[in-house]
């Protein structure tokens, strides 16, 4: 069964980083694209970041860009997002999900909360 | 940005009646290749998405086919022939022939 796992989260201060972290199996992780979104009541679902297989390219939504970096380490088959610099309106579930293409985002993680506080 | 428009934002169902929710994208979602890359998704409660349809129409495995999905170029539709009560939930539209962007979601209850 293709899974995504994530980890990292919670509440944090403005101003502070988090580390989220999602762990895959069932698939070949370093054949796929991966991707972050997140999820407000606001704004609904927004792409963040994506990195493509080998990490070679990678984008990012203008908003987090120079803050937010996207990793992934192939060999763990582990994809990151290390947020700095947080600001209260990254407050969301993130969602980390896999890219067959043109982000068409066919498995997903089961989300984590982050939290920012002022 | 493609500014991706669904309507209705709420749609009250009877189980067992048809629903259809439509999205439009403020331009073509048809990338250089050919392809529309205009995928449904599905989010029940507490869940995450769920991707339902790719490339438009085409259901992903273990979708039921009483939902499906036609369009083209700006305009699209995904279809319940038979809404059952696991169908409730939020259902997404989304383009990824550009920067990928989703639409506002639209809240089937029964």
């Amino acid at each position: 069964e293709m899974q995504l796992v994530q980890s990292g989260g919670g509440l944090v201060q403005s101003g502070g980083s988090l580390r989220l972290s999602c762990v895959a199996s069932g698939f070949t992780f370093s054949d796929y694209w991966m991707a972050w979104v997140r999820q407000t009541p606001e704004k609904g679902l927004e792409f963040v970041t994506n990195i493509k297989e080998d990490a070679s390219y990678k984008s990012y939504v203008d908003s987090v860009k120079g803050r937010f970096t996207v990793s992934r380490d192939n060999a763990k088959n582990s994809l990151y997002l290390q947020m700095n610099n947080l600001r209260v309106e990254d407050t969301a579930v993130y969602y980390c999900a896999r890219d067959p293409g043109f982000a068409g985002y066919d498995v997903w993680g089961q989300g984590t909360m982050v939290t920012v506080s002022s | 940005d493609v500014v991706m428009t669904q309507t209705p934002l709420s749609l009250p169902v009877t189980l067992g009646q048809p629903a259809s929710i439509s999205c439009r994208s403020s331009r073509s979602v048809v990338y250089s290749d050919g392809n529309t890359y205009l995928y449904w998704f599905h989010q029940r409660p507490g869940q995450s998405p769920r991707r339902l349809i790719y490339k438009v129409s085409n259901r992903d495995s273990g979708v039921p086919d009483r939902f499906s999905g036609s369009g083209s170029d700006t305009d699209f539709t995904l279809r319940i022939s038979r809404v059952e009560a696991e169908d409730i939930g939020i259902y997404y539209c989304l383009q990824g022939a550009n920067w990928p962007t989703f639409g506002q979601g639209t809240k089937v209850e029964i």
